[in-house]
């Protein structure tokens, strides 16, 4: 069963830095594409990052380029996004996704909340 | 970028009624492989998102027969044939056949 679990969401004051996790199962995770997606309450679905599965090439949304990185651990099965310069239009659930456009799967997310 | 709409944003149905939701890209979503890479996903509220359809008509495991999807090049349909109460939340569409992907805006479905 492929699953996707988010961690490392919380609290972080403006200006600040929070590093997102997300650890894989169930399939051959260095062999895929993987994402980041985010929704601010009341919003939709908004594409933030992806990352090859070799990990040498990545894409950024221009809302977050230059203050996000992504990045994986493909011996531990596991997708990262370091978050800094926080914004309080940060502020969203970040799930990490695999969208190949055939299966896809969805991680149950977690909250980012950016105030002081 | 490729640019998904839905029509319309929201969609009151009667239970037991049909009802249906419309995406249009902005460009054609056929790949270079052949296949036209468009999902439908469900987002039930306070869950994450799931897929639902997949290559446009396609139904992913466990999804029930009432939904089903269509289309072609630019201008896809998902439909329910009879919602239930389980069916409310909101509806995406997503193209994957181009980096980034990207989404529509969301359909809103309740029950009248």
């Amino acid at each position: 069963e492929v699953q996707l679990v988010e961690s490392g969401g919380g609290l972080v004051q403006p200006g600040g830095s929070l590093r997102l996790s997300c650890a894989a199962s169930g399939f051959t995770f260095s062999s895929y594409v993987m994402h980041w997606v985010r929704q601010a309450p009341g919003k939709g679905l908004e594409y933030v990052s992806a990352i090859t599965s070799n990990g040498g090439s990545t894409y950024y949304a221009n809302s977050v380029k230059g203050r996000f990185i992504i990045s994986r651990d493909n011996s531990k099965n596991t997708l990262y996004l370091q978050m800094g310069s926080l914004r309080p239009e940060d502020m969203a659930v970040y799930y990490c996704a695999r969208l190949t456009g055939d299966l896809d799967y969805w991680g149950q997310g977690t909250l980012v909340t950016v105030s002081s | 970028d490729i640019v998904m709409t839905q029509t319309p944003l929201s969609s009151p149905v009667t239970l037991g009624q049909p009802a249906s939701i419309s995406c249009r890209s902005s460009q054609s979503l056929v790949h270079s492989d052949g296949n036209t890479y468009l999902s439908w996903l469900q987002q039930r509220p306070g869950q994450p998102p799931r897929l639902l359809i997949y290559k446009i008509s396609n139904r992913f495991s466990g999804v029930p027969d009432r939904f089903s999807g269509g289309g072609a090049g630019t201008d896809f349909t998902l439909k329910i044939s009879r919602v239930e109460a389980e069916d409310v939340g909101v509806y995406y569409c997503m193209q994957a056949t181009q980096f980034p992907r990207t989404f529509g805006q969301g359909t809103k479905v309740e029950i009248k």
